[in-house]
């Protein structure tokens, strides 16, 4: 079956310091990966989605960047982070376009 | 630009009645859905997902409505239960699939 992976669960960065959070899936191949990010008591907005290794769109202009080396893994960088980058961070994928995302069990980042 | 949005943003019910989560998208172009629920502190949970060939889906204690007339989306939780106090999000696949966009969420509360 397949499992997401996402870390560190918490973190707590000042402001400047660099940022770089992992995700990983396995028990799949070539799948899409999706970096949402989440403000307390707010929605999920979409920041950065993957379809392919190398291949990285983004969705708002901001400090931050994806990068996806492998297949399977996708990391989210910034760096030197500011106090709007305080959120909860949220990796997901899905096999195929059109069908549903599982989520990670998130990043909580507290920039300071 | 386009987005999905929800009509009632705190929902509360009592325990053992049914629940019903609204919500409106505006791109018709849209054709796939799904529901999602969030606890606390926890990455979504997918709870339900409908087609736009579709306007009815049933799984257990829940039904998801798709009126694409009025672009309206709804999710119907039988018998709620104190467990299914979390927050509720509507998602709208978007750009040819790409990408998966959110709504606000609503919070539901379940008063025993």
């Amino acid at each position: 079956s397949q499992t997401i992976h996402q870390w560190p669960a918490t973190l707590v960065q000042p402001v400047g310091s660099p940022l770089s959070l992992e995700c990983t899936v396995e028990g799949t191949s070539n799948p899409n990966l999706y970096w949402y990010r989440q403000a307390a008591g707010r929605g999920l907005q979409l920041l950065f989605y993957s379809v392919g290794i190398g291949q990285i769109s983004s969705e708002v202009p901001q400090n931050l960047s994806a990068s996806r080396p492998q297949d399977r893994q996708f990391i989210l960088s910034s760096k030197k982070l500011l106090l709007s980058d305080s959120g909860f961070y949220l990796c997901a994928w899905r096999l195929d376009l059109g069908e549903k995302l599982f989520f990670g069990s998130g990043t909580q980042l507290s920039v300071l | 630009g386009e987005s999905v949005g929800l009509h009632l943003p705190t929902l509360s019910v009592q325990e053992g009645d049914n629940s019903i989560i609204n919500c409106a998208y505006s791109n018709s172009a849209s054709d796939y859905f799904i529901w999602y629920k969030q606890e606390s502190g926890k990455g979504p949970q997918f709870i339900i997902d409908i087609r736009s060939n579709m306007d009815k889906r049933q799984g257990q204690r829940v039904t998801v409505l798709l009126n694409k007339t009025v672009k309206h989306l709804s999710l119907q939780i039988a018998a709620t239960q104190p467990g299914d106090s979390a927050v509720y999000f509507c998602a709208e696949n978007m750009e040819y699939g790409n990408k998966l966009v959110f709504g606000a969420g609503t919070i539901l509360r379940v008063k025993s």
